[in-house]
């Protein structure tokens, strides 16, 4: 079955450096990945997204790349802030057969230390 | 234009009773999707669902799980005869289907599952 690997399980990293996460997916036909932040407690809540026909997409200080070949894609944070401190999920959905499952990876627990 | 809605955000059932999961999508929205997620793990997708169709159940298990989405009134999850082991987040997300190649998915808060 479809399936999304998230890596790592943990980083921690310094005020002011970057973090990078990476997934990479099983299903071919998944065309739309989202990234997801989740603070202790609360609600999942979509941070980025990239689609299928893009390779990088920036915002702020945000970023994600796609690698359609390699089934990789990846999130990357510069300049952190404590705030950033949440777990982070990837996700990647096919809507090509006409329905949406998106699949989760197991999520990122990012700590960063001021 | 309200978020996603679920009740109860907190719920406790002793093993063998039933419980019944609500989500209200956001207005304009017809696609809900159930996730369940265990303490300190990812989101587990449980079924997708359009109004008064079940589009994906393949996330769910074969019993005792149900779920609908009603041309009128919120899509209920249903767990019956529930165990220790259902114990978990339930949330569920919806979309809307204006561009039918991605679709942004909004959590609602979650309910907490606890089974005595």
């Amino acid at each position: 079955g479809e399936n999304v690997e998230q890596h790592p399980s943990t980083l921690s990293v310094q005020e002011g450096d970057s973090a990078v996460i990476k997934c990479t997916y099983s299903d071919s036909a998944s065309n739309y990945f989202p990234w997801y932040k989740q603070e202790l407690g609360k609600r999942p809540q979509l941070i980025i997204d990239i689609r299928s026909n893009v390779g990088e997409k920036k915002d702020q200080r945000i970023a994600v790349t796609l690698n359609k070949t390699a089934k990789h894609f990846s999130l990357h944070i510069t300049e952190t802030q404590p705030e950033d401190s949440a777990v982070y999920f990837c996700a990647a959905t096919d809507s090509n057969t006409g329905g949406f499952k998106t699949i989760f990876g197991a999520g990122t627990r990012l700590f960063v230390k001021a | 234009n309200a978020g996603v809605m679920q009740n109860p955000r907190h719920l406790v059932r002793r093993r063998g009773q039933e419980a019944r999961l609500r989500c209200s999508p956001m207005k304009g929205h017809s696609h809900v999707y159930w996730y369940r997620q265990l303490p300190e793990e990812g989101l587990k997708f449980m079924v997708y669902l359009q109004k008064e169709n079940i589009i994906d159940e393949s996330g769910m298990p074969k019993e005792r799980f149900s779920a609908e989405f009603p041309k009128e009134g919120p899509s209920i999850l249903r767990i019956q005869q529930v165990v220790r082991g259902d114990s978990a987040a339930y949330f569920c997300a919806s979309s809307t289907l204006s561009d039918v190649s991605y679709n942004e998915q909004f959590f609602g808060p979650g309910t907490r599952l606890t089974v005595l």
